[in-house]
């Protein structure tokens, strides 16, 4: 959805396996974000980033591991800390003038065997 | 941190009928952008309609429409002549101008159609 893309669609991880998920848009936006999505509940904030080589945790960071390292990406990393990474992957950009421009990607949908 | 409640877990309505949602907020920010987005099977977050604190219009796009109440701190939406494709889950937003400008989300609401 306007120029932000995911990948991969599908996911599928060992349990003790560390996976990244990525996230890039050519749109100029500053700011990204990653959302977490579980069936029955709304979106929850995992990382976020306002700028280049800055970034915050969220609400639910614990077990993630971002990096922003060029404005164009955001990737996120699951690592084997994280207990139930089983989940739908949502990644948000935000910018243009006065930040009045954001998009969602297409998602992430991530499964541990 | 703001709250968004959406009390809703699951509504129906019937082809060309009209049905509301609802969508409580918590803040004490007077300025603030709330949306209404729209998840269909795919997946994919479609922005539905979004609505500036400040303005006292309440938003309007084609068959959706919002009834916002700052005061009671509701933002409501209303799906008029309701067709099959507007079957998905509806996500009730929330975000602020200052600190992260991140989104809260309220839980969703499924919506029905029935032909």
């Amino acid at each position: 959805d306007g120029g932000i893309t995911q990948s991969p669609k599908y996911l599928f991880r060992k349990e003790g396996q560390n996976v990244t998920l990525s996230c890039e848009q050519n749109l100029n936006h500053d700011a990204m974000y990653w959302y977490r999505q579980d069936p029955g509940q709304g979106l929850r904030l995992i990382y976020y980033s306002q700028i280049v080589n800055d970034f915050q945790k969220g609400d639910i960071a614990e077990g993630y591991s971002v990096s922003r390292e060029k404005k164009e990406s955001f990737p996120l990393t699951v690592t084997s800390a994280q207990k139930n990474p089983t989940a739908f992957y949502l990644c948000l950009t935000s910018g243009g003038l006065g930040r009045n421009e954001q998009f969602f990607g297409p998602g992430t949908r991530l499964t541990v065997l | 941190a703001q709250t968004v409640t959406q009390s809703q877990p699951e509504m129906s309505v019937q082809e060309a009928e009209t049905v509301t949602l609802s969508c409580t907020y918590d803040t004490s920010e007077s300025d603030y952008y709330l949306f209404w987005y729209k998840q269909p099977p795919s997946r994919q977050m479609i922005l539905v309609i979004r609505q500036e604190a400040y303005k006292q219009q309440n938003a309007t796009e084609n068959r959706f429409s919002v009834n916002f109440q700052k005061a009671a701190k509701s933002f409501s939406l209303k799906i008029s002549d309701s067709q099959l494709g507007d079957a998905a889950m509806y996500f009730c937003a929330y975000r602020s101008p200052y600190n992260n400008n991140d989104m809260r989300f309220g839980a969703g609401t499924r919506l029905t159609v029935k032909p």
